[in-house]
């Protein structure tokens, strides 16, 4: 079966400060990967989306990066973070070939920039 | 270009008593068409999808949605909610896999009432 793991699960960075967070799935090949944000209170917003290693479309301007340096890891970066960074961050993947485009998710990172 | 709106925001609803959060879509193309549920500080689960077939989808959770071509929606639907099913519903459009990224709604915060 497939899984999907994400870490760190809560973060708390300073402004200014580099993050990294990680997705992994395991258990399917060549899956599309998505990075999406949840402010507090709000719905989901798509930040990147991947349908191949090195293959990474931005759906957002800001000061995020991502990439995807193996088939089945994901990996979302800032250089420095801004406030209005904080937020619940969520990876998932979907299947590459097959019928439907159905999300897994993974369980979230919080990330809270003071 | 593909977009959902879910009409309302919050909804209280009794434990025993029927539910129905609706889904409204717009989507050039036959549409592929899910609802996802989260419990908070957690990742999204599929509670059902629709993607051809009879209009009315079972799910899990005792959870059901019509899709109504005509109306451009995909209402969810319980009989009977139970305390255990607080938690926010989001509905998402999409085209086939790899055939491009799914839209989600802002999503229903559901509180039910003892």
């Amino acid at each position: 079966s497939q899984t999907i793991h994400q870490w760190p699960a809560t973060l708390v960075q300073p402004v200014g400060s580099p993050l990294s967070l990680e997705c992994t799935v395991e258990g399917t090949s060549n899956p599309n990967l998505y990075w999406y944000r949840q402010a507090a209170g709000r719905g989901l917003q798509l930040l990147f989306y991947s349908v191949g290693i090195g293959q990474i479309s931005s759906e957002v301007p800001q000061n995020l990066s991502a990439s995807r340096p193996q088939d089945r890891q994901f990996i979302l970066s800032s250089k420095k973070l801004l406030l209005s960074d904080s937020g619940f961050y969520l990876c998932a993947w979907s299947p590459g070939t097959g019928v439907t485009s159905e999300q897994f998710f993974g369980p979230g990172t919080r990330l809270t920039v003071l | 270009a593909q977009s959902v709106t879910q009409p309302d925001i919050h909804i209280t609803v009794s434990e025993g008593a029927s539910l129905e959060l609706r889904c409204n879509y717009s989507y050039g193309a036959t549409p592929y068409l899910f609802w996802y549920v989260q419990s908070p500080g957690q990742g999204l689960q599929l509670l059902l999808k629709y993607f051809s077939g009879d209009t009315l989808v079972q799910g899990i959770k005792g959870f059901e949605a019509e899709f109504k071509r005509s109306q451009s929606s995909f209402n969810l639907r319980k009989p009977s909610v139970h305390w255990s099913d607080a938690a926010e519903y989001f509905c998402a459009v999409g085209p086939g896999a790899n055939a491009g990224k799914s839209t989600f709604g802002d999503g229903t915060t559901l509180t039910v009432k003892p």
